[in-house]
Formats: structure tokens, C-alpha cells, sequence
């Protein structure tokens, strides 16, 4: 059984530019959600999706956006990279929906600094 | 709105010693609690959960952790903590019927010989 992947582990971009991050989810995981975590900081929602629909968001805006693949896999897309969005970004898979007693396995998450 | 406080930024214990770390929650209803740990650079690992039944639940790596209602805490526990425990903890809360976690600000923990 495989756990959650993310690609790439470490990336640079210039403020402006746009970049797209990758997670594979876990064997038999329908359900991915995505994380930002700032340094020093708890990881904080941004989406989440299942069966390829977005299924909840956190307080993020519209330039974060997301697609889930019919194989499970997701990509979290940010455009107008600003400063403040170089953080830890973190991707989770979950069971069923995500609902009654599963739990999220997290992937070791890619590390994006915008200079 | 779901919250989790982790009143503790950084916690020093010495090898073999025992630990705490706590944590607080706000939520209307019984909640999903859990408690992650993150290596530098790492990705989160899941310590325990609690669901429901049993208030006292135990975990990988000897760790063991509390649900109490009535004063809103999930407090986690080891009796005797190794130099490898040695990294970032956070506690999470989410509803029943859907995945988003909320996380605390972390705890770190530090292990002195």
C-alpha cells in the first residue's frame, strides 16, 4: 500500500508567476484536501475534493484553485504568487468521503518559496 | 466556529521524563480530536485519534491522550519521553461528517540529555 506522494518536494518561484503542485492519494483514498502551513504556524485548510468536485473550502482566495483527477490525484494551483503564499503546502487522503471515523494521511508536503 | 488552543509554544523535558502537552477546543458538538506530530521539514503523522467511546485512547510510539468534556481538552501524554520524541506537535479538531481539520499552533517539544 502506498502512501500520499506530493511533487515536488522543494520549489522557487517569482512573485507573480503561477505554480502547480501535485499529490497522489493513498490506495483506495477518494478524498484529498489541501493545507497551507506558513513557518511557525498550524497547518491551515484550503480545499478539499471528492469524486472530482470541490467539496469544501477554507479561507483562501480565488487564485488558489484545485483539481482532483478521476484516479484520485489532485493538483493545487496558485496563480499571482505574492510573498506571503511561500509556505509548507500539504496534501491529505481520506476514505469515503472523508466522513464518519476515517482519518487524513498527509503526504510529506512541498515547500514553495516565492522571492 | 471550531477552534483549538495549545496554550504551550515550547516544551523542554528532560530523557525519560514524563509529558504533557496540552490542548483545548471549542466546538458545539462531540468532536472528531486528534493529535499529529511533524519532524522538521516533514509531513504530519498521526499520533491517535478519538472518535467516541473511550475517553482515554492510546497511540503510536507509547503516547496516550484524554478526551474531557467538561473542561474541552485533549491533552496528550507520554511517561517517559525518548530523545527521538523530539519535534512539533498539534492538535486537531474536526466535525463528524466532513474532513477539514483544524489545527492548534503546534507544540515544540525539546528532549535535554
Amino acid at each position: 500500500e502506498t502512501g500520499v506522494t506530493q511533487s515536488p518536494t522543494h520549489l522557487i518561484k517569482t512573485r507573480g508567476q503561477q505554480v502547480t503542485l501535485r499529490c497522489s492519494s493513498q490506495s483506495g483514498h477518494n478524498t484529498v484536501s489541501w493545507y497551507q502551513q506558513a513557518l511557525g504556524q498550524g497547518p491551515q485548510f484550503i480545499f478539499q475534493y471528492y469524486r472530482e468536485e470541490e467539496n469544501g473550502r477554507g479561507n483562501f482566495p480565488p487564485r488558489f484553485s484545485g483539481l482532483q483527477f478521476p484516479n484520485y490525484s489532485s493538483e493545487l494551483n496558485v496563480n499571482a504568487l505574492e510573498l506571503d503564499d511561500s509556505a509548507l503546502y500539504l496534501c491529505a487522503s481520506s476514505p469515503a468521503g472523508g466522513g464518519l471515523n476515517t482519518e487524513a494521511f498527509f503526504g510529506q508536503g512541498t515547500r514553495l518559496t516565492v522571492v | 466556529a471550531q477552534s483549538v488552543t495549545q496554550p504551550d509554544i515550547h516544551i523542554t523535558v528532560s530523557e525519560g521524563a514524563s509529558l504533557e502537552l496540552r490542548c483545548n477546543y471549542s466546538y458545539g458538538a462531540t468532536p472528531y480530536l486528534f493529535w499529529y506530530v511533524q519532524s522538521p521539514g516533514q509531513g504530519l503523522q498521526l499520533l491517535l485519534k478519538y472518535f467516541s467511546g473511550d475517553t482515554l485512547v492510546q497511540g503510536i510510539k507509547g503516547f496516550e491522550a484524554e478526551f474531557k468534556r467538561s473542561q474541552s481538552s485533549f491533552n496528550l501524554r507520554k511517561p517517559s519521553v525518548h530523545w527521538s520524541d523530539a519535534a512539533e506537535y498539534f492538535c486537531a479538531v474536526r466535525n463528524t461528517g466532513f474532513q477539514k481539520l483544524v489545527f492548534g499552533t503546534g507544540t515544540r517539544l525539546l528532549v535535554s540529555p
